[in-house]
């Protein structure tokens, strides 16, 4: 069975561009996650989602959007890149909604130059 | 906001010795625990985890307990071993809120 796969790996952007992260869950699992990640903060809960509705979301500015597939693919969008945008983000999926262990992608590490 | 705390964000031990790592949680919603291992470079992984109706887990060298009243729990390692060094979060989640909520991490050295 395959694990949470996140594309691209790396990616290096300039600020004010913007950016497309994605996530393809274990397949059948419905709930995708997404985290920031950074040096001394830990994770940091960007949103939810279930069923292609966002459950949940974390304390970032509207830049930060998502969304999720009929397939339950979910997608990351980050507008007008900051230099305090560079982190690894990490998504995680669960079978289901209010399920529990979270199964965690590799990440995507951001450099915003 | 909800928030949990994490303590200490950096804990070497020599190995054979224990590692205590403590979290607390504000959202008294939360009723899962569960506590993710990252190795260098890795994703994070699911070591164990403890629901609101239960005090104590433990499964091999790992124990977790919970305070549910003092809206606390730790994570226990025993016989720690150099394999065990790594970064460990602890996390709170309301399974009706759909949002789980992380631990800054403790990086834990175990020395041989």
């Amino acid at each position: 069975k395959a694990g949470v796969t996140q594309t691209p790996r790396y990616l290096i952007k300039t600020r004010g561009q913007q950016v497309t992260l994605s996530c393809s869950p274990i397949s059948g699992h419905r709930s995708v996650s997404w985290y920031q990640q950074t040096p001394g903060q830990g994770l940091q809960f960007l949103f939810e989602y279930f069923s292609e509705t966002q459950r949940n979301k974390g304390n970032f500015p509207g830049r930060f959007s998502g969304r999720q597939f009929s397939n339950s693919r979910s997608e990351m969008n980050v507008s007008t890149l900051e230099l305090g945008d560079s982190a690894l983000y990490l998504c995680a999926s669960s079978l289901a909604e209010g399920d529990t262990e979270a199964f965690f992608g590799q990440g995507t590490r951001l450099t915003v130059v | 906001g909800e928030n949990v705390e994490q303590h200490p964000s950096t804990l070497s031990v020599q190995e054979g010795d224990s590692a205590v790592i403590k979290c607390t949680y504000s959202d008294s919603a939360s009723n899962y625990f569960p506590w993710y291992k990252q190795e260098l470079g890795k994703r994070p992984q699911l070591i164990i985890d403890i629901r609101s109706n239960v005090g104590e887990k433990k499964d091999q060298r790992i124990a977790v307990t919970l305070n549910k009243t003092a809206k606390h729990f730790s994570l226990h390692i025993t016989e720690t071993q150099p394999e065990d060094s790594a970064v460990y979060f602890c996390a709170a989640l309301n399974t009706g809120g759909f949002k789980t909520i992380f631990g800054a991490g403790t990086r834990l050295f175990v020395k041989a």
